[in-house]
């Protein structure tokens, strides 16, 4: 069985801080990972994505992986109270993708 | 570039109802996914189109559960009958091609059963 592991939380932050997200996955041959942002009573939303090992920015996000750990990680700079929401963390198997169920974030100001 | 388009936002039917959900996709994106989201959990994928082939339906409960993607464009799920098991909300995604391409989802249709 193909598993994506999410550490539910909610993880609390106050605002500024940096946020920590992490995730592990069951299948070495993984090769694409995904983060998704989702509001409450909203669609996921793409933030990142990360194909090789080692570090991926983009603004105030950056996306780390590690395969041979089987880890990806998600941290958010500079927290805001807008980043509250629920973080996805999705990874393929094969043509499939399966997501985690997902940490909750909330940002204290 | 016009979004994942989804209908209806909201249903409510009761139990061993039909039901049936639309969905058309990025423009020109080959692969489209159907998803059942329960509260708390992740997306779990019910179906994958490759244009209008099915690549992977192994999660789609078959003796209630169809869907089909005439032309290799537009969508539809449906549920005949419904159980109140059911109740989610039920996304559709679609991507350039499958596997490592991201996906990108439309706002989903709620389904209430009663």
């Amino acid at each position: 069985q193909k598993e994506v592991e999410q550490n539910s939380g909610p993880l609390s932050v106050p605002e500024g801080a940096i946020a920590s997200l992490n995730c592990t996955y069951s299948d070495r041959g993984s090769q694409s990972f995904f983060w998704y942002r989702q509001y409450s009573g909203k669609s996921p939303e793409l933030i990142m994505s990360i194909y090789s090992n080692g570090d991926k920015e983009d603004g105030r996000f950056t996306a780390q992986l590690n395969k041979a750990s089987q880890y990806v990680s998600l941290l958010i700079r500079d927290s805001q109270p807008s980043d509250s929401a629920t973080y996805l963390c999705a990874v393929t198997y094969g043509n499939k993708l399966v997501f985690g169920a997902g940490t909750i974030l909330r940002v204290k100001s | 570039e016009a979004g994942v388009a989804q209908s209806p936002r909201y249903k409510i039917i009761e139990k061993r109802q039909s039901v049936a959900f639309w969905c058309n996709p990025i423009s020109g994106h080959a692969t489209l996914y159907w998803y059942q989201q329960i509260l708390g959990q992740g997306p779990k994928l019910l179906i994958q189109f490759q244009n209008n082939g099915v690549v992977d339906d192994s999660q789609l409960p078959k003796d209630r559960f169809s869907a089909e993607r005439l032309k290799g464009v537009d969508s539809t799920l449906k549920i005949q009958p419904a159980k109140l098991e059911d109740s989610a909300v039920y996304l559709c995604a679609s991507s350039l091609v499958s596997g490592d391409q991201p996906q990108h989802f439309g706002d989903g249709t709620r389904l209430s059963i009663l």
